[in-house]
């Protein structure tokens, strides 16, 4: 079985500050990552995904994240904060080879940027 | 082009009637899947449908819950004799196909009183 662990529930960065959110993850064979973010009353937004190619992925909105497979981890990463990235952000994980491939999800970190 | 849309967007229903929420996919894409946001155990999945195969019933929690998928387009959520616990956003997802990036709708906000 697959899990994620994101770990805290809130993250809160001055505006134009480093923005850092965890995920480890557990599967027992090689993993598809994914960050989602979900804007209030919205539904998901991708922002990346690791699909076995490059270590280091780059999404949308100056956001990127890096597979570390002797961490098990896939951190998400964004130089400077802005006052727009305040939403929530689940970290997930697909098994292609299993019966389907649906998204196992962390219980999620909500994001607060201070002006 | 259009993204997933769900209806009705929120639900207010007494505890003990039906209830069903609809989701329209991304034309073309072959794979839907159904997921429940709720604050106690956040996303879970619930159901998925690719193509003309027979559906993956694995996250349905209890046998009120039920789905479809009428000609490979248009879901129904239906949960039958609600109950408080069933309280949650519903949020539909489109695939290309099995593997490829899922597309999510806003969600159906359903509240039991």
């Amino acid at each position: 079985a697959q899990s994620v662990t994101q770990l805290g529930s809130h993250v809160s960065v001055s505006e134009g500050a480093l923005v850092l959110l965890r995920c480890n993850y557990s599967s027992s064979v090689p993993p598809y990552l994914f960050w989602y973010v979900q804007y209030p009353n919205q539904g998901l937004q991708l922002l990346l995904k690791y699909t076995s190619a490059a270590t280091l992925v780059k999404g949308i909105n100056g956001f990127e994240a890096e597979f570390k497979k002797s961490e098990t981890s896939f951190h998400l990463t964004k130089p400077s904060a802005h006052m727009s990235d305040a939403a929530e952000y689940f970290c997930a994980v697909s098994d292609l080879t299993g019966a389907n491939s649906k998204l196992t999800f962390g219980k999620g970190i909500t994001l607060s940027v201070r002006p | 082009g259009a993204g997933v849309s769900q209806s009705p967007s929120n639900k207010v229903t007494e505890k003990g009637k039906d209830v069903e929420l609809r989701c329209d996919p991304i034309s073309g894409h072959t794979a839907l899947y159904w997921y429940r946001q709720s604050l106690g155990q956040g996303l879970e999945f619930l159901i998925y449908f690719q193509g003309n195969s027979a559906p993956d019933k694995s996250g349905l929690p209890s046998d009120r819950f039920s789905a479809e998928r009428t000609g490979g387009s248009v879901s129904t959520l239906t949960i039958q004799r609600t109950q408080q616990e069933d309280s949650a956003v519903y949020l539909c997802a489109s695939s290309f196909s099995k593997g490829s990036e899922q597309y999510f709708g806003p969600g159906t906000r359903l509240t039991v009183t």
